[in-house]
C-alpha cells in the first residue's frame, strides 16, 4: 500500500523547534519530489515546502523561509522539515504530500497529518 | 504569495450542480494549466480530485469537472451526492516551484 505516516509533532514554545518526519512506504520514495502542506485551526491549506528528488532544490513561502528547513533521506525513505523560531501562527496541522508523477501539478498522496502546538 | 480566492461555502440539494470558483493572479492561476483541486473531510487525508485544470486522476468520478478561463479556475460537481460534503480547495503552480492554495469552500448537501 502506498502510504506516507508523519510524526514529531507535539506541543512547543514560543522559539522553540521541532522536527517533524514522514516515513514513505509502497511506491519508489527517491523518484518523487516531495512537499510539505500545514493547515492552521479553522484556517485553509498552505504550501511549506518543495523537495527535489535528490535533495539539492528546496523552496518555501515567505512565512517559513530561513526558518523551516526540509530534507530528505532516499536510503531511509524519509522526508524531514526542521522547524526553528517557532511562532504561534506555525500552529497547524502538517501534511507530507508526493508531487505526482503521473498527474502534472498534483499533490497526489497523503499522510495524515501531524499537529504541531506553539503556546507558552 | 497570497492565498487564492474561494467562496467561503456552496450548497445544492442532492442531483443538483454546483460550481466553486478559485480566483487567482496573473502570476499562478492565469500563467499556468497547472491547477489541481483536493477534497477533504476533517481528520483526513486531502484527496486529489483533478489535475491540469480538466483531467481526473484515476478512480476520480466524473461527476467532478474542471475548468479555467484566465485568473480563475473553477470546479464543478454534477449530480450532488451526501458523500460530496466537504471542503474544497484549489491550488496553483505559481512558478519557481512554489504552490498556492485556495481558501477553501465548504460544500453542503441540503
Amino acid at each position: 500500500e502506498v502510504q506516507l505516516v508523519e510524526s514529531g509533532g507535539g506541543l512547543v514554545q514560543p522559539g522553540g523547534s521541532l522536527r517533524l518526519s514522514c516515513a514513505a512506504s509502497g511506491f519508489s520514495f527517491s523518484n518523487y519530489v516531495m512537499n510539505w502542506v500545514r493547515q492552521a485551526p479553522g484556517k485553509g491549506l498552505e504550501w511549506v515546502s518543495y523537495i527535489s528528488i535528490s535533495g539539492s532544490t528546496k523552496y518555501y513561502p515567505d512565512s517559513v523561509k530561513g526558518r523551516f528547513t526540509v530534507s530528505r533521506d532516499n536510503a531511509k525513505n524519509s522526508l524531514y522539515l526542521q522547524m526553528n523560531s517557532l511562532r504561534d501562527e506555525d500552529t497547524a496541522v502538517y501534511f507530507c504530500a508526493r508531487l505526482s508523477g503521473t498527474y502534472g501539478g498534483g499533490f497526489d498522496i497523503w499522510g495524515q497529518g501531524s499537529m504541531v502546538t506553539v503556546s507558552s | 504569495q497570497s492565498a487564492l480566492t474561494q467562496p467561503a461555502s456552496v450548497s445544492g440539494s442532492p442531483g443538483q450542480s454546483i460550481t466553486i470558483s478559485c480566483t487567482g493572479t496573473s502570476s499562478d492561476v492565469g500563467s499556468y494549466n497547472l491547477v489541481s483541486w483536493y477534497q477533504h473531510h476533517p481528520g483526513k487525508a486531502p484527496k486529489l480530485m483533478i489535475y491540469e485544470v480538466s483531467k481526473w486522476p484515476s478512480g476520480v468520478s466524473n461527476r467532478f469537472s474542471g475548468s479555467k478561463s484566465g485568473n480563475t479556475a473553477s470546479l464543478t460537481i454534477s449530480g450532488l451526492q451526501a458523500e460530496d460534503e466537504a471542503t474544497y480547495y484549489c491550488c496553483s503552480y505559481a512558478g519557481g516551484n512554489t504552490y498556492v492554495f485556495g481558501t477553501g469552500t465548504e460544500v453542503s448537501v441540503l
